[in-house]
């Protein structure tokens, strides 16, 4: 079955440390987007992209960047992790750009210490 | 700009009671799309329904029912007879043409405790 995979599923890391989240489906979707979900905020969205070689901001893209090298793939990276990064990250794809449903990964739980 | 307000944080039911969770959209499009996604204990997203603004027909899936109402625009989720298991977050959201060009901008969620 076709589905959306998250590595790792959780993470601890230090204050400045490159952090990279993969991001793998095998739906073949050409679409695919980054949230972020904290208390109170609901999910908020990181970055996404139409296809390969695109990407695009969201609403919460600082310190954050996508690239997307293949179908696949999106891994999401923090540059230099903030304890603000500190948060459930989650990746979805879906078949059609406008209006169609996204499918979630499990998430990945980060702690930024 | 968009907009999805859940004002109910957190409800509490005896099972076997029925609840509606609220789900309050802004929008100036005339194609939206509406969405509900339940997220369980474990943590994961599960879809549960897509309605386009042009399709104002309720619809009920077992014990699950959806209300769009385009003239208050509501589109409030209802659960006949809860049970355990319906105990999640519960997310409603838009798609619209607003930030991003249709991406999806989720209400901050109701917590929904069904207790046996």
């Amino acid at each position: 079955d076709a589905e959306i995979t998250q590595s790792p599923r959780h993470k601890i890391t230090e204050t400045g440390r490159q952090v990279t989240l993969a991001c793998h489906q095998t739906w073949n979707h050409n679409n695919m987007f980054w949230y972020r979900q904290d208390l109170g905020h609901g999910l908020r969205l990181i970055h996404y992209s139409y296809g390969v070689h695109d990407t695009n901001k969201g609403e919460v893209s600082d310190g954050y960047s996508v690239s997307r090298s293949n179908t696949e793939d999106l891994p999401l990276t923090l540059e230099s992790a903030a304890s603000s990064q500190t948060s459930v990250y989650f990746c979805a794809s879906s078949e059609r750009p406008r209006g169609e449903t996204q499918y979630f990964g499990p998430g990945t739980r980060l702690l930024v210490l | 700009a968009q907009k999805v307000t859940q004002a109910q944080t957190e409800i509490s039911v005896v099972e076997k009671e029925d609840v509606t969770l609220d789900c309050v959209y802004e929008t100036r499009d005339t194609t939206y799309y509406l969405f509900w996604y339940k997220q369980p204990p474990s943590g994961e997203l599960v879809f549960l329904i897509r309605r386009n603004s042009f399709d104002e027909q309720n619809e009920i899936s077992g014990r699950y029912s959806w209300n769009f109402q385009k003239s208050t625009s509501s589109f409030n989720f209802t659960i006949t007879a809860s049970q355990v298991v319906d105990s999640a977050v519960y997310f409603c959201a838009l798609s619209d043409s607003g930030a991003g060009s249709y991406q999806l901008t989720f209400g901050k969620g109701t917590k929904l405790s069904v207790i046996p």
